[in-house]
């Protein structure tokens, strides 16, 4: 089945520190990639996604490249800001099946900037 | 601000009660789904509704039960609930992969905050 790894915090970093989270993926078909972010209390917010190998998905900031040579999806930002600090998480779809699939979730990293 | 609403934000109930969650799209999309999310874990997905029909059923327990009465809505309605049911109910909507929504996200909601005592 699909699976996503992606490590797990927490991460504290100061800010304007350069921020990176690994994640690592399996999947039967040719997946679509995304990052979400989830703040305190609130439901999950798409950060930025990747339909294809090479693709690079980008917003906030921050940024994604779909490498399927590895079936990776590291996100990265130059420059992180205390605004930042939330629960991060790597998913996929497959679709494999043809229809509407749920995500396949990471388990979250936990980012912390501090002042 | 999120395109999908749910309601109640958050919900206390007791093990005999009923109650229904509710949540609305207004984005056409005609795919629909309920996820559960206990403190520091990623979402499971619990059902998919695919133009208003139960495409998926992840062997939830029959004191969940789901329904789809029109291509906006999608309720959860509840009934005699366990201690461990007690997490963050989340909705999302995406397109339908079969008509051209194969490559788009889902979007969530702010979810329901559930406490059974």
């Amino acid at each position: 089945g699909d699976s996503v790894t992606q490590m797990e915090g927490p991460v504290t970093l100061s800010e304007e520190a350069f921020l990176t989270i690994n994640c690592t993926y399996t999947a039967t078909g040719y997946p679509s990639l995304f990052w979400y972010v989830q703040y305190p209390g609130e439901g999950l917010q798409l950060l930025l996604k990747a339909t294809k190998a090479d693709d690079k998905g980008s917003n906030k900031g921050f940024e994604a490249t779909y490498r399927k040579e590895t079936t990776s999806f590291h996100l990265e930002k130059g420059s992180v800001q205390v605004s930042d600090s939330a629960v991060y998480f790597c998913a996929l779809s497959d679709h494999s099946g043809g229809g509407a699939d749920g995500l396949t979730f990471g388990k979250g990293t936990h980012l912390i900037i501090q002042p | 601000d999120t395109e999908v609403t749910q309601t109640p934000k958050h919900l206390v109930m007791g093990m005999t009660n009923k109650k229904s969650l509710k949540c609305e799209q207004h984005m056409g999309h005609r795919a629909m789904y309920w996820y559960k999310q206990k403190a520091k874990k990623p979402p499971e997905l619990m059902f998919v509704y695919s133009y208003e029909k139960l495409s998926i059923n992840e062997s939830v327990p029959s004191r969940f039960s789901p329904e789809c009465p029109n291509s906006s809505l999608l309720n959860l309605h509840l009934h005699a609930l366990q201690p461990e049911d007690s997490a963050l109910y989340l909705c999302a909507s995406s397109q339908d992969p079969g008509t051209g929504g194969r490559n788009q996200p889902q979007h969530f909601g702010d979810g329901t905050r559930l406490s059974i005592l």
